[in-house]
């Protein structure tokens, strides 16, 4: 059973800037939700994407997008990236309908 | 706004000693999750508790949910130093939506 990944690990963007974040489901897994976890906080939740489609979603701007795609692998978007928006982002797969969700490693961002 | 209050934030422990961490909202979540997390890693999934009074026990942590569903608590008992790390709770409202705590950094010396 291959376990949540994402890419890249690291990035550097500046201001104004976009940025896209990939993320690989868990075997079966069809549901991928997106976290952003500033430093020294808990993660907040961005949006959930199942079977293709946006599922719920926090309190984030517009330019925070997703997409799923068929494989149920998932990106997640920022446009005019903001120095508030340096963070980890998580994403974290589940199976629809399941309460346990197994989170990635995360990809650092970092906007100067 | 942060619907979930953890305490304390901060807790440093020599190993063999006991610890209690607090997970406080005034909302009502379908279940509870506790995770803890490493530098760089994403959170691992700990334990779900899901009926009110629920009591789970992993080895040497004990999770306790509320009767009400809005509180939980994670009991450590004879703390070692491989169970240092950040503690994150999470509530779960309705089926998708996880509202994460503040966390409570854990360090146990030696």
């Amino acid at each position: 059973e291959t376990g949540v990944t994402q890419s890249p690990t690291h990035l550097i963007k500046t201001r104004g800037q976009q940025v896209t974040l990939r993320c690989s489901s868990q075997s079966g897994h069809n549901t991928v939700s997106w976290y952003q976890q500033a430093l020294g906080q808990g993660p907040q939740f961005i949006f959930q994407y199942y079977r293709e489609e946006e599922n719920g979603r926090g309190n984030f701007p517009p330019r925070f997008s997703g997409l799923q795609f068929p494989n149920y692998s998932s990106e997640l978007n920022v446009n005019a990236l903001e120095l508030d928006d340096s963070a980890l982002y998580l994403c974290a797969s589940l199976q629809g309908g399941g309460r346990e969700q197994f989170f990635g490693p995360g990809t650092r961002l970092t906007v100067l | 706004t942060q619907l979930l209050e953890q305490s304390p934030q901060f807790l440093s422990i020599q190993e063999g000693e006991n610890l209690t961490v607090y997970c406080n909202s005034s909302s009502v979540f379908s279940s509870l999750q506790w995770y803890r997390q490493e530098p760089g890693e994403g959170p691992v999934l700990l334990v779900t508790v899901v009926t009110g009074g629920e009591v789970k026990k992993l080895k040497r942590l004990t999770f306790q949910f509320g009767d009400a569903r809005k509180d939980s608590s994670l009991h450590i008992t004879a703390a070692q130093p491989g169970d240092t790390g950040l503690y994150l709770c999470a509530g779960a409202k309705g089926t998708y939506k996880y509202i994460f705590g503040t966390g409570t950094r854990l360090k146990v010396l030696a």
